[in-house]
């Protein structure tokens, strides 16, 4: 069965404060992703990794960077957080770039 | 820019009807289609895909229609049961790697 975990499902951080969001994948899967989702906007995409050491900016960039060492391993840092990136955290990865498997979702505030 | 949506944010469906969720994307390029069903407290879940060769596609108690004259795209769902309620989101592949996802669309079934 495919997995996708993330480190806290719950984090409160304060602004300022570098923040570290895990994802680990258990498939082997190339591709892994970082989402953003918040109310009527839906799931918005910060950066993606094709392969190890590889990233790509998604949509919405500006305020996060991206790590991955491993394969299994892709984790987004917040370097200085602010007020306006509380949100939901959504990890996925994929084998083709198709379908996306999902991660339960950090929910992150920034007070 | 692009980009998928959703007509509506909520549909309200009682138990037992079919339900139908709409979504107009605008990129006459992109070639693949899915459906996710996000449960509260859960990450995105896969329910069905379609590719850009096929108008129709059918699983357990759903099915996929796609009308590329329109660039439209619908989720049906028959006899809706409680376990339905739900956001689901339509996306399309843009490119090799990377998913757009429309806004959601906020499932409620009434007993």
């Amino acid at each position: 069965d495919v997995k996708v975990t993330q480190s806290s499902r719950y984090l409160v951080k304060r602004t300022g404060e570098k923040v570290f969001l895990e994802c680990v994948q258990d498939m082997d899967h190339e591709n892994m992703f970082w989402y953003r989702q918040d109310p009527g906007l839906g799931l918005r995409l910060i950066y993606f990794s094709y392969d190890v050491k590889m990233k790509e900016k998604g949509d919405i960039p500006e305020g996060y960077s991206v790590s991955r060492e491993k394969k299994e391993r892709f984790s987004l840092i917040l370097e200085s957080a602010s007020t306006n990136q509380t949100s939901m955290y959504l990890c996925a990865s994929s084998l083709t770039g198709f379908e996306q498997y999902f991660g339960p979702g950090t929910r992150l505030t920034v007070t | 820019g692009e980009s998928v949506g959703l007509h509506l944010p909520t549909l309200s469906v009682q138990e037992g009807d079919n339900s139908i969720i709409n979504c107009a994307y605008s990129n006459s390029a992109s070639d693949y289609f899915i459906w996710y069903k996000q449960e509260s407290g859960k990450g995105p879940q896969f329910i069905i895909d379609i590719r850009s060769n096929m108008d129709k596609r059918q699983g357990q108690r759903v099915t996929v229609l796609l009308n590329k004259t329109v660039k439209h795209l619908s989720l049906q769902i028959a006899a809706t049961q409680p376990g339905d309620s739900a956001v689901y989101f339509c996306a399309e592949n843009s490119n090799d790697y990377k998913l757009s996802f429309g806004a959601g669309t906020t499932v409620t079934v009434r007993a």
